[in-house]
């Protein structure tokens, strides 16, 4: 089966612009993760999505992170404006479910950023 | 709140010596434990999973962790390392089997020849 897909891999832009990330998911899963890492760091969860509701945004800068998952299938992450220390990869995961068996997060490549 | 700490940033081994990276976990509740693994620009792909089935857990590519409660860890070994194993090592924690993860800072593996 197809892997979870992330557009673009990488991105540079200046301080101030504003960027959007997409993801996605594989077939069928219905739940759809956002994560930063920054450079030395282990990834840390953004945004959670259950079909296209939101279960947990509470680490998600909301003055300038915004979101989406329209239809419950593909989702975009977006910042504006964005500053230095957005840089970062912003990695998408997705799972079939979110509580039982296979519930395994499968994460995409990511999207590198660079803010100058 | 959970947190997990790995210690060592940086293991460096030779090619078929043991490999062990520490993971240290803190938890009010009984945590599910995961053990992923990130080669350079590719995501992250799990290595194994604690789910409370066996406190001995075996993985992909000869990799295997064990739970200690007593010690609040969850140690990845390997008996023997490869080339091919030299990646990014990340622990993390998870309240239950759907729930956001929370990682660890990472340990970066290089396998010497």
């Amino acid at each position: 089966e197809a892997g979870v897909a992330q557009s673009p891999r990488y991105k540079i832009i200046e301080k101030r612009q504003s960027v959007a990330f997409w993801c996605n998911p594989i077939s069928g899963h219905a739940t759809l993760y956002w994560y930063q890492q920054i450079l030395g760091q282990g990834p840390k969860l953004l945004i959670q999505f259950q079909n296209n509701g939101v279960v947990d945004d509470s680490q998600l800068p909301k003055d300038r992170f915004s979101a989406e998952r329209l239809k419950g299938v593909d989702s975009t992450l977006k910042i504006q404006p964005a500053k230095l220390e957005d840089s970062a990869v912003y990695l998408c995961a997705s799972s079939l479910r979110t509580s039982g068996g296979r519930n395994e997060q499968f994460f995409g490549p990511g999207t590198r950023l660079t803010v100058l | 709140a959970q947190s997990v700490t790995q210690l060592g940033s940086h293991v460096s081994v030779s090619e078929g010596a043991l490999v062990l990276l520490r993971c240290n976990y803190s938890s009010s509740v009984p945590p599910y434990l995961f053990w992923y693994v990130q080669y350079p620009n590719q995501g992250l792909q799990l290595l194994l999973k604690y789910t409370s089935a066996a406190t001995l857990v075996k993985g992909i590519n000869g990799f295997e962790a064990e739970f200690k409660k007593s010690e609040t860890s969850f140690h990845l070994t390997k008996p023997s390392a490869h080339m091919s194993d030299a990646a990014e090592y990340f622990c993390a924690v998870s309240e239950n089997q759907g729930g956001k993860l929370i990682f660890g800072q990472g340990t970066e593996l290089s396998v010497k020849p």
